[in-house]
């Protein structure tokens, strides 16, 4: 079993500050997606990364897939209340069927006023 | 966009009712779902990976006769909690996806409390 693990579990900050949320593998995920989760609610995708080393961009948010394939990160800049959730990362393994999406343990972020 | 919809969004029933939870592709032809579990404050667990037409495939640990699922259209798969107790207690989350490369696309989650 591929393991993803999300670092830090929790977050609160308040608004207006950066932060960076990581996401680490021993293993090759062929992509990786970036998901937001809210209370009561369905995983929603932010982006999905495929190349290693490649970067995107989601007005304040920063998507980063290493260039290994084995980890990812987020970065948040000025972070806002509407950001509050659970950030996930997700993918599927890169050997055996890609039908399957592994998540990460998860990062729960409060930004507070 | 892809729209999937998931029906009921909670249900609260007594132990030992089955209960039986609804995942709708309302704009797209879904050829696999996905059922999900996901525990307070963690992450989403897969259950069963359910391709039209064809018996579900189910994770590790997974109860099949006690999580049936079927699909039978294009359109829709259920999940059928048998016999449900207080620790079946949860929140599951279906996902459609239209084809193999295709991006899943998730319901709102249906909330489950076995009393």
């Amino acid at each position: 079993t591929q393991l993803l693990e999300q670092s830090p579990q929790f977050l609160s900050i308040q608004e207006g500050e950066n932060l960076t949320v990581y996401c680490n593998s021993s293993s090759v995920f062929s992509s990786l997606q970036w998901y937001r989760q809210e209370p009561g609610e369905g995983p929603v995708l932010l982006v999905t990364v495929v190349t290693g080393g490649e970067v995107k961009k989601l007005k304040r948010l920063t998507f980063q897939f290493g260039d290994a394939r084995k980890d990812s990160s987020l970065h948040i800049t000025a972070a806002q209340p509407g950001d509050t959730g659970l950030y996930l990362c997700a993918g599927p393994p890169n050997t055996g069927t890609a039908s399957k999406l592994t998540f990460g343990t998860g990062t729960r972020l409060q930004v507070t006023l | 966009g892809a729209v999937v919809s998931q029906h009921p969004s909670r249900v609260i029933c007594k132990s030992g009712t089955s209960v039986k939870i609804e995942c709708r592709s309302l704009d797209f032809q879904a050829t696999t779902m996905f059922w999900y579990r996901q525990f307070p404050k963690q992450s989403l667990m897969l259950m069963a990976t359910s391709n039209e037409g064809s018996k579900a495939t189910y994770e590790q640990g997974v109860e099949k006769d006690k999580f049936l699922i079927n699909h039978a259209s294009l359109t829709l798969s259920t999940l059928t909690v048998t016999s449900a107790h207080p620790e079946d207690s949860s929140f599951y989350i279906c996902s459609a996806r239209g084809g193999t490369g295709r991006p899943q696309h998730f319901g709102d989650g249906t909330r489950l409390s076995i009393l």
